[in-house]
């Protein structure tokens, strides 16, 4: 069983378009983090969220933590071709030391 | 800066070799971890250290081993190499444990024949 699931899995846009990925669980999370990884090297950090119903934005993605701290979102405007990547959220429970990864969303975005 | 340093980058084992995964951190880190990343399946956690002299398991510890005699260097063992754990390793480090920002390698690619 899957604790983070993210959807879409796949998602292949054109340029200028916005989307939105998501991050589900049915399990409450301390802290979220999203990743963005590019093909043949390691994720790297975008943001991380702490609190119920924040809302923290990076340019031009957006990204918020349910109030509940049970889910989250990112939303990108206006997507460019070097937003391309698999975008990975994670989080951790209570006091465990672990980083718990979901699926990840592959992005394709096309000029 | 090095940050998260992994050896080596690609490597081809015969199912039943044995070989060891190395990583390095030059940023005083006392949070270190290893994933396995396979099509699909997201980063999957195999074991962590909070510290020198402390490991633990993760979600899928099976057939790995580790150690950690130095703040630097976390090691992941493979002591008998079998096709299901052909995937890209990583190895991450980080500030307190793992609910703060992971740095991670540039992996290895392991395949088992």
């Amino acid at each position: 069983t899957q604790l983070l699931e993210q959807s879409p899995q796949f998602l292949s846009i054109q340029e200028g378009e916005n989307l939105t990925v998501y991050c589900n669980s049915s399990s409450v999370f301390s802290s979220l983090q999203w990743y963005r990884q590019e093909p043949g090297e390691g994720p790297v950090l975008l943001v991380t969220v702490v609190t119920g119903g924040e809302v923290k934005k990076l340019k031009r993605l957006t990204f918020q933590f349910g109030d509940a701290r049970k889910d989250s979102s990112l939303h990108i405007t206006a997507a460019q071709p070097g937003d391309t990547g698999l975008y990975l959220c994670a989080g951790t429970q209570g006091g465990s030391e672990k980083l718990v990864f979901g699926k990840g969303m592959k992005l394709t975005v096309n000029p | 800066n090095a940050g998260v340093t992994q050896t080596p980058k690609f490597q081809v084992l015969k199912t039943g070799q044995s070989m060891t995964l190395q990583c390095a951190q030059d940023m005083n880190h006392e949070y270190m971890s290893w994933y396995r990343q396979d099509p699909g399946m997201g980063l999957r956690l195999i074991h962590y250290s909070v510290g020198a002299g402390i490991t633990d398991q993760g979600e899928v510890p099976n057939g790995y081993n580790v150690s950690r005699s130095t703040t630097e260097d976390f090691p992941l063992r493979l002591l008998s190499a079998a096709p299901s754990q052909t995937s890209v390793y990583f190895c991450a480090s980080s500030w307190g444990t793992g609910n703060q920002p992971q740095h991670f390698g540039d992996g290895t690619r392991l395949s088992i024949l």
